[in-house]
């Protein structure tokens, strides 16, 4: 089936550094979007992009639909100890079936105060 | 707290039984997706349901069946399980059944154990 490729897997970083990851695939997307999954809990929706190009934040989140609409990239900006968990990315294949959402395999970050 | 509701959290059952996760969706969602979550596979899609009818397939096993009922709610029923079975599965909603946003609302979470 289709794929993202997500990466980097795991990050581990300083409290204030800033992070970044992203996805890409060989497939074209509809639709790119950034979530967040805590422990013990279900995803949670971060960023979604809509256009190639786009580009949107979100607090100290940034977020970017590639031009080629085959990748994305999700930036943290002054990480802080609650940005901990897992971050995938999903998107909506182009002429694929809606609300079918192909999700990344995950960047799990890890923030040391 | 996301409004959708899943149960059991936690199921520990053996290889070759059958088991039901519930989910009801966040009030006034039409659309019901399941997705099991395993350490190596990520979040991979397994049915969406809108208004009691499936609307999408992904990678479900012939094993796997779902339902979902008039007031909205929907079942997921593993059968013949095996020990690669063991994982989360999440139920999520959406208003829609064209989910334009790709915003879906996720469960907390069922987290399955074959032994």
């Amino acid at each position: 089936g289709q794929q993202l490729n997500q990466s980097p897997q795991s990050m581990f970083i300083q409290e204030g550094e800033d992070v970044s990851m992203n996805c890409t695939s060989s497939s074209i997307f509809n639709t790119w979007l950034w979530y967040k999954q805590d422990p013990g809990e279900g995803p949670v929706l971060l960023i979604a992009l809509y256009k190639a190009g786009e580009l949107t934040s979100n607090g100290r989140l940034t977020a970017q639909f590639g031009i080629t609409r085959k990748d994305s990239f999700l930036n943290i900006s002054a990480s802080i100890p609650s940005d901990v968990g897992i971050y995938f990315c999903a998107g909506q294949l182009y002429g694929g079936s809606q609300g079918n959402l192909i999700f990344g395999k995950g960047t799990k970050l890890s923030v040391k105060p | 707290d996301s409004g959708v509701t899943q149960t059991p959290k936690h199921l520990i059952t053996a290889t070759g039984q059958r088991v039901t996760l519930r989910c009801s969706p966040r009030s006034g969602d039409l659309s019901v997706y399941w997705y099991q979550q395993s350490l190596d596979q990520g979040l991979q899609f397994l049915i969406q349901y809108y208004n009691g009818e499936e609307r999408a397939k992904g990678n479900i096993l012939e094993r796997f069946s779902a339902q979902q009922f008039p007031d909205l709610h929907s079942e997921l029923n593993l059968s013949s399980l095996e020990l690669g079975d063991s994982a989360l599965y999440f139920c999520a909603s959406s208003p829609r059944l064209a989910s334009n946003t790709g915003e879906l609302f996720f469960g907390e979470g069922s987290r399955l154990t074959v032994l």
